[in-house]
């Protein structure tokens, strides 16, 4: 168990859609970073968080946003939902703001599948 | 951005036997570059980091080595067992900062009993 939580597991909806995903951090942890993984595919960062602020981003699609908020955790919004966002969607933390110098912790993910 | 290449064709080896596994990337030499395990719908599992001026590190069967001349990672699991098949990925910062962590495709090894 790596401390990080994700909810929900698992989630279908239709095309044209609005969900989100919900990130809980390790505790202590102040960084929270979305990666996106499809079917076969890498993974692909989206964006990064520090104690509530945005850090870094990635190819996150304007159609996605997402927030850190002051108790830590995040939430990943996912709009107007085509096919091709079915994938695998992971938060990880991590202690620092620089990443590449620390592990990152990641959660089990949250499968999305758009119908 | 980085650009991470890793054998994307499966790793199949008989248990017992070393496993190495490669990872080449372009562009700029990191200070830093980490390994992961995923298994199967599971998020990925931090394994090792090394620093560029470590050139090799080991933690129990598992042994890291770091060649910044050849822009390339080699990750070693010896003595493996089936316990060990899962999707290996190394991950290096950007060089925008390191905040960001980007992630090679991965290798899938799989170790025959």
């Amino acid at each position: 168990d790596s401390g990080v939580t994700q909810t929900p597991k698992h989630l279908i909806t239709a095309t044209g859609q609005r969900v989100t995903l919900r990130c809980s951090p390790r505790s202590g942890d102040l960084s929270v970073y979305w990666y996106q993984q499809s079917l076969d595919q890498g993974l692909q960062f989206l964006i990064q968080y520090y104690n509530g602020e945005e850090r870094a981003k990635g190819n996150i699609l304007e159609r996605f946003s997402a927030q850190q908020f002051p108790d830590l955790h995040s939430e990943l919004n996912l709009s107007s939902l085509e096919l091709g966002d079915s994938a695998l969607y992971f938060c990880a933390s991590s202690v620092t703001v620089i990443a590449g110098v620390g592990e990152l912790f990641f959660g089990e993910g949250s499968r999305l599948t758009v119908l | 951005s980085q650009k991470i290449e890793q054998n994307s064709e499966a790793l199949n080896i008989q248990e017992g036997k070393t496993a190495t596994l490669t990872c080449n990337y372009t562009n700029y030499s990191p200070a830093y570059l980490q390994w992961y395990r995923q298994d199967p719908g599971r998020g990925p599992v931090f394994l090792l980091l090394i620093r560029e001026n470590e050139k090799e590190k080991r933690k129990e069967r598992l042994k890291v080595t770091f060649d910044t001349t050849l822009k390339q990672s080699l990750f070693h699991i010896t003595a493996s067992q089936p316990a060990d098949s899962a999707t290996y990925l190394c991950a290096l910062p950007d060089s925008g900062g390191y905040q960001k962590v980007t992630f090679g495709t991965g290798t899938k090894l799989q170790v025959i009993p």
